[in-house]
């Protein structure tokens, strides 16, 4: 069964950093690209950023373009969003998704992220 | 980039259709085949219903059908159930290869 379980968030400051884990299993990890997707409370999903399988390519949405960094470490089978200079307008439940021929085939439950002060 | 655009509320009796639009570009609907819906129930995970405009992932009710004309993709709902009122997203690979989604529908079973 694949499972992909997110942990890290929290309450944080603005201009402040935090770093999201995203924990896989039930599934070969390095065959997949992946992906962070994010909801501000009551809104809608909004694409954040996309890792190649090998982490050798990576690609952002605009606006967190400099200031969020996606990677990986397939031998933890385990998907990471480092965040930085944090804005009250990043706050949102973030969801990692495996990818699987341009779709988001499966879905964490979320971790949510507070940027205030 | 901008989101897709979806109405933000469609209602319906049980055993009713309906359909919800999502409209986007040449850039993004419009210019390939890979536009998906996903289903979010409150405090939910959203979960995969349709991929590639039209195809459905396995275990997914053929009550549900996507298809795609120009700039808009359409999900279509036969056979309301109540298990079915959630919020409905729309997503598109696009041309500068990042993904973009819709601003979801509200999807009321009366």
């Amino acid at each position: 069964e694949v499972q992909l379980v997110e942990s890290g968030g929290g309450l944080v400051q603005p201009g402040g950093s935090l770093r999201l884990s995203c924990a896989a299993s039930g599934f070969t990890f390095s065959d997949y690209w992946m992906h962070w997707v994010r909801q501000a409370p009551g809104k809608g999903l909004v694409w954040v950023a996309r890792i190649y399988s090998d982490g050798s390519s990576t690609i952002y949405a605009d606006s967190v373009k400099g200031r969020f960094t996606i990677s990986r470490d397939n031998a933890k089978s385990t998907l990471y969003l480092q965040m930085n200079s944090l804005r009250a307008e990043d706050t949102a439940v973030y969801y990692c998704a495996r990818d699987s021929r341009y779709r988001q085939d499966y879905w964490g439950q979320g971790t949510l992220v507070t940027v205030s002060s | 980039q901008s989101a897709l655009t979806q109405p933000a509320s469609v209602s319906g009796s049980p055993g009713q259709s309906i359909t919800i639009s999502c409209t986007g570009t040449s850039s993004d609907v419009g210019g390939n085949y890979f536009v998906s819906w996903y289903q979010q129930h409150p405090g939910k995970a959203p979960k995969l219903i349709i991929y590639d405009v039209s195809n459905r992932p396995s275990g997914v009710s053929n009550r549900f059908s996507g298809s795609k004309s120009g700039n808009t993709a359409s999900l279509t709902i036969s056979g309301l159930q109540a298990e079915d009122e959630a919020d409905y997203y729309c997503s598109s690979y696009t041309s500068s290869s990042t993904w973009v989604f819709g601003g979801g529908t509200k999807l009321t079973v009366l």
